[in-house]
């Protein structure tokens, strides 16, 4: 079965610094990998997407996620932070034998500071 | 195109009682899911239909949780009788359904409170 670690359950950061989320997934084909976000009082929003070819994948709001096979990895990054960043962030997994459900991760609350 | 739409958006109710929440997908989507999401959690799938069938509620406590998509559209959820520990937020999504992974598109949820 799928599993997601996201390790960090809080991370600040000041504006304008650069961002990086870790993901961790468990496995054993290539899975299909996400990003969503979620704002407080909000459903999730889609932020970027893997499904195969390059590893490296654009998403919205100018985030990006390089997948790493070798490391089991999908991590999130943004080059400079935008106060209205702050949210939380879910990593998921899903594949097409589970019937295309997605196993999240416990998500990572991100705190922008002026 | 219109989103997910879900109601109500925040229910409090006592211990013991039921709830229902509705769900209407995106139009054309032909799976609808349901998630429990407890705070500090990520979301947990509880049921997959896929049309007006289930694919998967294996982790649908059926002894309280019942769900159903009659007509294939949209779908309800119920809690009967409700406990303290089912406080979360059901968050319903929906995707397309083909040979390929698609991507699911979530509502804003439904935030319940058991007191």
């Amino acid at each position: 079965a799928q599993s997601v670690t996201q390790p960090d359950i809080h991370i600040t950061v000041s504006e304008g610094a650069s961002l990086e989320l870790r993901c961790n997934y468990s496995y054993g084909a290539t899975p299909y990998l996400f990003w969503y976000v979620q704002s407080p009082g909000q459903g999730l929003q889609l932020l970027l997407k893997y499904f195969s070819g390059d590893t490296l994948v654009q998403g919205i709001k100018g985030f990006e996620a390089e997948f790493k096979r070798s490391q089991s990895s999908f991590n999130l990054r943004k080059p400079s932070v935008h106060w209205s960043d702050a949210a939380e962030y879910f990593c998921a997994v899903g594949a097409r034998e589970y019937g295309n459900k997605l196993v999240f991760g416990a998500g990572t609350i991100l705190r922008v500071k002026s | 195109e219109a989103g997910v739409a879900q109601s109500p958006r925040y229910k409090i109710i006592e211990k013991r009682q039921s709830v229902a929440f509705w769900c209407n997908p995106i139009s054309g989507h032909a799976t609808l899911y349901w998630y429990q999401q407890i705070l500090g959690q990520g979301p947990k799938l509880l049921i997959q239909f896929q049309n007006n069938g289930v694919v998967d509620d294996s982790q649908l406590p059926k002894d309280r949780f019942s769900a159903e998509r009659l007509k294939g559209v949209d779908s309800t959820l119920k809690i009967q009788p409700a406990k303290l520990e089912d406080s979360a937020v059901y968050l319903c999504a929906s995707s397309r359904l083909g040979q390929t992974f698609y991507e699911q598109y979530f509502g804003p949820g439904t935030r319940l409170t058991v007191t």
